[in-house]
């Protein structure tokens, strides 16, 4: 089991610039959730998908924002354009069963963004 | 609404006393569950107990143990015989049963471990 992988571990960006973040769920896995970590706001769930659709995007923060989950083992987060108060670690997570079953969730290491 | 509040911003204790963490939530639903994980200083977050609100029996896990009381809507996380290893911040999340598996989590307590 490899986990949930996500790519790049670090993305360094000037303002204005598009950044793209990914995902890939564990295997078999029918959620895919992405959260932001902030110091000040602490661990804020942005969008979650089941079976490739995304279910809740009310906690993406405007429109610069839009995730996408092409097929059940990819999904990407982007931003365009990026501002520095994006900077934050963005967390991918996938959990095994679908809606309902609220079963634990298994995060990637996280993508440091810093847009400077 | 869903809420989760983790008073405690940071502690720090010395190696081997006991340290507990306070998590309390707020929910409108009658079946939700609760959760606690753990972020290392690697920064990886690590999944540690599960707990559905019909079962409010008080679970041990090694050195961990979990306390959950409906009546003060509060699920507090205790480490007996601290290690310098549980240094950590560690949060308490909750999801209600009919919000489609959305988990929302409180701040955070950071642990420090002093030797």
């Amino acid at each position: 089991d490899a986990g949930v992988i996500q790519s790049p571990r670090h993305e360094v960006t000037e303002m204005g610039q598009e950044v793209t973040l990914r995902c890939k769920p564990i295997s078999g896995h029918n959620s895919l959730f992405w959260y932001r970590q902030t110091m000040m706001r602490g661990l804020e769930l942005l969008i979650y998908f089941n079976n490739n659709v995304p279910i809740d995007d009310s906690g993406m923060p405007e429109d610069r924002f839009s995730a996408k989950m092409p097929n059940a083992s990819f999904s990407t987060l982007k931003i365009q354009p990026s501002e520095p108060r994006d900077s934050a670690v963005y967390f991918c997570a996938s959990s095994p069963l679908g809606q309902g079953h609220n079963s634990p969730l298994h995060f990637g290491n996280g993508t440091r963004l810093t847009v400077t | 609404a869903q809420k989760v509040t983790q008073a405690q911003t940071e502690i720090s204790v010395v190696e081997k006393e006991d340290v507990t963490l306070d998590c309390v939530y707020e929910t409108r639903d009658t079946t939700y569950y609760l959760f606690w994980y753990k972020q290392p200083p690697s920064g990886e977050l690590v999944f540690l107990i599960r707990r559905n609100s019909f079962d409010e029996q008080n679970e041990i896990s090694g050195r961990y143990s979990w306390n959950f009381q409906k009546s003060t809507s509060s699920f507090n996380f205790t480490i007996t015989a601290s290690q310098v290893v549980d240094s950590a911040v560690y949060f308490c999340a909750l999801s209600e049963a009919n919000r489609d598996d959305k988990i929302i989590f409180g701040k955070g307590t950071r642990l420090h471990i002093l030797p």
